[in-house]
């Protein structure tokens, strides 16, 4: 099936840090979606693009849709300790495709 | 809105043994979906279903059946349980499966052991 790379696997960072993950993809998509999923719960939708160079922020996250459609980033600026968890990046047409996930952990 | 309900919330089957998983939305949603999560995997999609009535195979269809008898509800059945179906199942659903209406609202998952 189709397989979006996600990158970085796993981070670490002080607290105050700003952050930075990417999702590529060998396709074309018209949607990319971002999710945070916390320990024992169901992902929860952060940000969603629908336009090929689309920027979008939800507060302390912004997101862009790549210009070639085949990929997607997230920034989180100033990050905080309740942004712990792993983030998914998900692309598609009809149904959607996930990424593998970066786990991120706060060190306050 | 309760949103996307599943239940059970976990599950311990012995090999060959069926079960169903409950999914349930109360916002209207026409397209619905089940995804498996492992380790390391990301979310791969089971099955999904347009509206009432329809449903197709998603990448992992094997040892899984489903049905959509209403828009709300959308149950997944394993067969026969093998060990290899451990894994925590997500049920999701959004407006609609196209164009501005596919962002996917997630359930709370069931974490199924199959022994």
């Amino acid at each position: 099936g189709q397989q979006l790379n996600q990158s970085p696997q796993s981070m670490f960072i002080q607290e105050g840090e700003d952050v930075s993950m990417n999702c590529t993809s060998s396709s074309i998509f018209n949607t990319w979606l971002w999710y945070k999923q916390d320990p024992g719960e169901g992902p929860v939708l952060l940000i969603a693009l629908y336009k090929a160079g689309e920027l979008t922020s939800n507060g302390r996250l912004t997101a862009q849709f790549g210009i070639t459609r085949k990929d997607s980033f997230l920034n989180i600026s100033a990050s905080i300790p309740s942004d712990v968890g792993i983030y998914f990046c998900a692309a598609g047409a009809n149904n959607l495709f996930f990424g593998t996930g970066t786990r991120l952990t706060v060190i306050p | 809105n309760a949103g996307v309900t599943q239940t059970p919330k976990f599950q311990v089957l012995k090999t060959g043994q069926s079960m169903t998983l409950q999914c349930a939305q109360d916002m209207n949603h026409e397209y619905m979906s089940w995804y498996r999560q492992d380790p390391g995997m990301g979310l791969r999609l089971i099955h999904y279903s347009v509206g009432a009535g329809i449903t197709d195979q998603g990448e992992v269809p094997n040892g899984y059946n489903v049905s959509r008898s209403t828009t709300e509800d959308f149950p997944l059945r394993l067969l026969s349980a093998a060990p290899s179906q451990t894994s925590v199942y997500f049920c999701a659903s959004s407006y609609s499966s196209t164009g501005f209406y596919n962002e996917q609202f997630f359930g709370p998952g069931t974490r199924l052991t199959v022994l």
